[in-house]
């Protein structure tokens, strides 16, 4: 079952803050995040696991409610480079067999 | 640390001609990925190797797609005969075991016409 993520795209200009959710209707393992740029290929941000905790680096952050099988990506203080569209992956094994959500664009300017 | 290598990067075919695309994973990943990403959608897997075993080919076309991964490293997917709807990018990633992170190549784009 695809994953559903909202919103579909969002405009910042920069330094605004930007949530971005997805949620399953099946249980879940683990949640993963990436960024894709325009013509280029998927980049790891960072992997949620049942029972783990809140990740982040920099200014990005998620979470995961397991019971409620949604995660939400933060983005803080926006930068330029944030442009790109986000897609949570979701997995309900732990064989690392993802199920991508159609993806949120993310545009932010200056 | 070398990438994920995918080849070719852009090929143009006719339906019902057959294609091919090479992965070579990360040194050391021993799970490797195929996925097609139809513009505007997420990527769809495909098939799962673990080392030379596949994982997952649930959603593999198999009456047309093949892939193999021979001694554990390189990989190879093969479409034939092609459709107009595989029209796509495809892309390989790997991981060091199936619950870490993706790295994903730059992908074939494949046209077919």
């Amino acid at each position: 079952q695809q994953p559903v993520q909202s919103p579909q795209a969002v405009i910042l200009r920069e330094g605004e803050d930007a949530v971005i959710n997805c949620s399953s209707s099946k249980a879940l393992y683990s949640v993963h995040w990436y960024r894709q740029k325009h013509g280029e290929a998927p980049v790891f941000l960072m992997i949620l696991l049942k029972g783990g905790e809140q990740k982040g680096h920099d200014k990005i952050s998620a979470s995961f409610n397991e019971k409620k099988q949604q995660s939400s990506l933060y983005l803080t203080a926006s930068q330029l480079s944030y442009s790109g569209t986000y897609f949570c992956g979701t997995e309900g094994g732990s064989q690392g067999n993802l199920i991508f959500g159609k993806g949120t664009k993310l545009s932010v300017k200056p | 640390e070398a990438g994920v290598a995918q080849s070719p990067r852009y090929k143009i075919i006719e339906k019902r001609q057959s294609v091919a695309f090479w992965c070579n994973p990360i040194s050391g990943h021993a799970t490797l990925y195929w996925y097609q990403q139809i513009l505007g959608q997420g990527p769809k897997l495909l098939i799962q190797f673990q080392n030379n075993g596949v994982v997952d080919d649930s959603q593999l076309p198999k009456d047309r797609f093949s892939a193999e991964r021979l001694k554990g490293v390189d990989s190879t997917l093969k479409i034939q005969p092609a459709k107009l709807e595989d029209s796509a990018v495809y892309l390989c990633a790997s991981s060091q075991s199936g619950i870490l992170e993706q790295y994903f190549g730059p992908g074939t784009r494949l046209t077919v016409t």
